[in-house]
């Protein structure tokens, strides 16, 4: 079973609008959440995360929010930009689990001129 | 640094052929763990290491055998390929204390 969850596969965006990445996940044990971005051909980079103690980061661009009650995080980021345009994953992981990563599908986000 | 680099960025295996999939480090980083990325699945965990000597398995570790002797290296064997094997193969890395893992820039493995 998936236990974190993309349910929007894509997102097209003009530039300079905001786009919202939204992300499920299942599992009440997850405590700490991450956000990938992935080029093609590329591994996936780290771009932003946040803990469970914590509803809301910031950094630059890119904000993430947590609602742990909806088990719901989202990833903005504004203004987009031509170079943001990527696939997004979102990751969970629980401190009782070796830190292990579990991801969602992915989101392929296009940032249009 | 090179950060994490794996070897070779393409494959193409005939059924039943092995090979090993290169991974290695140079951020002294204790924690190492393959993924395969599949169309629709996002990443999924194949084997992880916490440490040199010490693996184990994730989600998908069928198939595949891993070992760790040092903790630069930590390379990934498909014993007798199958086409379900077909994916592209990332590794990653992170220190001990840390949540955020890097990644290498992947294998594409296509198996016939």
């Amino acid at each position: 079973d998936q236990q974190v969850k993309q349910n929007s596969p894509s997102l097209s965006v003009q530039e300079g609008r905001i786009s919202i990445l939204n992300c499920d996940y299942t599992n009440s044990m997850f405590d700490y959440f991450l956000w990938y971005k992935k080029y093609p051909a590329e591994g996936p980079t780290f771009l932003i995360s946040i803990s469970s103690i914590k509803d809301k980061n910031e950094d630059g661009r890119f904000t993430v929010f947590l609602n742990k009650s909806a088990k719901h995080l989202s990833l903005h980021i504004v203004p987009s930009q031509p170079g943001d345009s990527a696939v997004y994953f979102c990751a969970a992981s629980a401190t009782d689990s070796w830190g292990k990563l579990q991801f969602g599908a992915g989101t392929q986000v296009v940032v249009t001129p | 640094n090179a950060g994490v680099t794996q070897t070779p960025k393409f494959q193409v295996l005939k059924t039943g052929q092995s090979m090993t999939l290169q991974c290695a480090q140079d951020m002294n980083h204790e924690y190492m763990s393959w993924y395969r990325q599949d169309p629709g699945m996002g990443l999924r965990l194949i084997h992880y290491s916490v440490g040199a000597g010490i693996t184990d398995q994730g989600e998908v570790p069928n198939g595949y055998n891993v070992s760790r002797s040092t903790t630069e290296d930590f390379p990934l064997r498909l014993l007798s390929a199958a086409p379900s094997q077909t994916s592209v193969y990332f590794c990653a890395s992170r220190l001990s204390g840390g949540r955020e893992q890097y990644f290498g820039p992947g294998t594409r493995l296509t198996v016939t």
